[in-house]
């Protein structure tokens, strides 16, 4: 059974510094990784995704490494800014019939202040 | 365009009774998934659906129940209301599974009381 943790659970910082979340995963069978920010009693919006043919992606100040033989991927946020409050969840999606199926980590709650 | 549609946003439920909820997903989607978000045991994947079949189900009770519609719209259906059932419920659509990932929406909010 595919289990996602995410470190740290939270995290405050001061606006600008350059900061990283770290998703680990049990099983390296993965079909790719998502991360997404969720903002407080809303839905999820996606970041970025990585296949898992990739090693990372990048979109603005954000870049997402994958390392699947180590089960690992990172989340890099580049000079953070107070809009960037939110928490941030990293999901893994498997192959074969786990259609539709992604496996979330419980998620970092990260604030940044002005 | 559009992005992905859930109806009601809230909803507040007395214990015993039934809900329906609704997913209208982005234009050209035929894949819909539903989860169950609750603080203690975070998002948990309930089923999915593609061309009115259900493909994935998670771990859940047999109260909770779902189907697609032929224009990919999708409803969810919980019978006989529990206290624990009390989360946000959020579905997300795709147009080619896993190679692109999925948008979620905004979710229902069901209080049971």
């Amino acid at each position: 059974k595919q289990e996602v943790t995410q470190i740290p659970a939270a995290l405050s910082v001061p606006e600008g510094e350059n900061l990283v979340l770290n998703c680990s995963f049990t099983d390296s069978a993965i079909y790719n990784l998502q991360w997404f920010r969720q903002d407080p009693g809303k839905g999820l919006t996606s970041l970025l995704l990585i296949q898992s043919s990739q090693r990372e992606q990048t979109s603005g100040r954000l870049n997402a490494s994958l390392d699947k033989s180590s089960g690992r991927s990172t989340l890099y946020i580049a000079a953070s800014q107070p809009g960037d409050s939110a928490t941030y969840l990293c999901a893994v999606g498997a192959g074969g019939t786990s259609y539709g199926k992604l496996t979330f980590g419980q998620g970092t709650i990260l604030t940044v202040h002005p | 365009k559009a992005g992905v549609t859930q109806t009601p946003r809230y909803l507040i439920k007395t214990r015993g009774q039934q809900v329906t909820l609704s997913c209208s997903p982005i234009s050209g989607h035929r894949s819909v998934s539903w989860y169950q978000q609750t603080p203690g045991q975070g998002l948990q994947f309930l089923f999915e659906y593609f061309s009115e079949t259900q493909r994935n189900k998670g771990n859940f009770p047999g109260r909770f129940s779902g189907r697609q519609f032929s224009n990919s719209r999708s409803e969810m259906n919980v019978s006989t209301l529990e206290l624990g059932d009390s989360a946000l419920y959020l579905c997300a659509s795709s147009f080619a599974d896993r190679e692109v990932g999925y948008t979620f929406g905004s979710g229902t909010r069901l209080t049971v009381v």
